[in-house]
């Protein structure tokens, strides 16, 4: 168990776009989900924590206005990047862990964004 | 600001020996950790976690040990494969008194095993 899914895996867009990226839960239950940005060779850094029913709590230096989360039920959060410019192209990961526990938290596939 | 870092960026190991990778972490009020393993282009996967009340977990051919009083944990892997290559993170769980939480990542540190 405790399997998450990203779609889509790969995306390319035109500058100005928005993507949408969906993460989901597949059997089980989040009320918590965290999205994450990975450049080559580097870390993984927090961009925001969602909340099912409630808005996202965003780390410093990330735009909420650029970086639309919406959790609207416990399996489900989008992360929409809006106006899409070339510096946005990045890997995305989101990633969850069981309602009623912040242990063992299981990513998805991530999805490789390339803004051209 | 804490962070959790890393000693070695990269480290080369021979077909069938040992590993350890090495993490430390700044924030003595973590109370859990997760060691993840990342493929090229992939997410991390889950390796094995270790709770602030223990000092050492086994799981298949990994080992996690903890030792709170300098705040350092490793990740030791026995009789490392070819498949083992990957890069691997530490994370730390960062609770706070809302409830809420966040994990904060380790710069990372790539294997790589020699046949």
């Amino acid at each position: 168990g405790a399997v998450v899914s990203q779609h889509p895996s790969r995306v390319i867009c035109k500058s100005g776009t928005s993507v949408k990226i969906e993460c989901r839960s597949l059997d089980f239950q989040a009320t918590t989900m965290f999205w994450y940005r990975q450049f080559p060779k580097q870390s993984l850094m927090l961009m925001a924590t969602s909340n099912e029913g409630s808005k996202a709590t965003y780390e410093q230096g990330v735009e909420k206005d650029k970086f639309l989360i919406n959790h609207a039920s416990l399996t489900l959060s989008t992360l929409t990047v809006t106006s899409a410019h070339p510096e946005d192209s990045s890997f995305y990961i989101c990633s969850a862990s069981r309602m009623g526990t912040n242990e063992k938290l299981f990513f998805g596939s991530g999805t490789q964004l390339s803004v051209l | 600001g804490e962070s959790v870092g890393l000693h070695l960026p990269t480290l080369s190991v021979q077909e069938g020996d040992n590993s350890i990778i090495n993490c430390a972490y700044s924030n003595s009020a973590s109370d859990y950790f997760i060691w993840y393993k990342q493929e090229s282009g992939k997410g991390p996967q889950f390796i094995i976690d270790i709770r602030s009340n223990m000092d050492k977990r086994q799981g298949q051919r990994v080992t996690v040990l903890l030792n709170k009083t300098v705040k350092h944990l490793s990740l030791q892997i026995a009789a490392t494969q070819p498949g083992d290559s990957a890069v691997y993170f530490c994370a730390e769980n960062n609770l706070f008194t809302s409830g809420t939480y966040k994990y904060i990542f380790g710069t990372g540190t790539r294997l790589k095993v020699l046949a």
